[in-house]
């Protein structure tokens, strides 16, 4: 069965600290691993990752995937209230996204 | 710039009736998606859409059917709705293969 796991469920952090997000994941077929930040209406795509051991990064937010030991983490420094949002994980099989659960991360000023 | 539009935004349905949530897509993506997202069980895909005139059952597709007749549009139908299925549901689209899904502002719907 796929599956897409991340950790941990909610987080909550002070403003100006560094925080990092796991997701890992057993698919058939991977293609792609990606992330997304909600924040209460649509999902809104930050990385996808298809190498491993190449950052991606964007501002103060970067990932990383290790397709041997089957995970990403996406990593967060400095977090910003307006961080404070759901971050979902989903690998991507050829035709299909699975989901994570997605982490809830609370910043407070 | 509409990118991915989902019609209607809300919706109450008494139990047993039907509904169908409309999916726009303007960017000639080929697959489109589409999800429930409920507390705690993040986005579960339904149905799904490689291309024009083809769908595919994903996850959780009891209770629900879907149509692509034309390749921007696709849509989910409730035939009898069921408390069960009070949700969020989103809809998606991606190019091919490889590519992220763009996804629509979402559709509460609440079954009574």
């Amino acid at each position: 069965e796929d599956k897409v796991v991340q950790s941990p469920l909610s987080l909550v952090v002070h403003e100006g600290d560094t925080v990092t997000l796991n997701c890992s994941y057993e698919v058939t077929n991977f293609r792609s691993l990606l992330w997304y930040k909600q924040e209460k209406k649509a999902p809104t795509f930050l990385f996808m990752l298809t190498s491993s051991g190449i950052e991606k990064k964007s501002g103060r937010l970067s990932s990383i995937l290790d397709k041997k030991e089957l995970f990403s983490i996406l990593n967060i420094t400095a977090t910003q209230t307006g961080d404070s949002a759901v971050y979902l994980c989903a690998s991507y099989t050829g035709n299909q996204f699975y989901f994570g659960t997605g982490t809830s991360l609370t910043v407070i000023p | 710039n509409a990118g991915v539009t989902q019609t209607p935004k809300f919706r109450v349905l008494k139990t047993g009736q039907s509904m169908t949530l409309l999916c726009a897509q303007d960017m000639n993506h080929e697959y489109m998606y589409w999800y429930r997202q409920d507390p705690g069980m993040g986005l579960r895909l339904i149905h799904y859409s490689v291309g024009e005139g083809t769908t595919a059952k994903g996850e959780v597709p009891d209770g629900y059917n879907v149509s692509r007749l034309k390749k921007q549009n696709f849509l989910l139908g409730l035939e009898s709705a069921a408390p069960s299925q009070t949700s969020v549901y989103f809809c998606a689209s991606s190019y091919y293969a490889v590519t992220e899904a763009f996804f629509g502002q979402g559709t509460r719907l609440t079954v009574v």
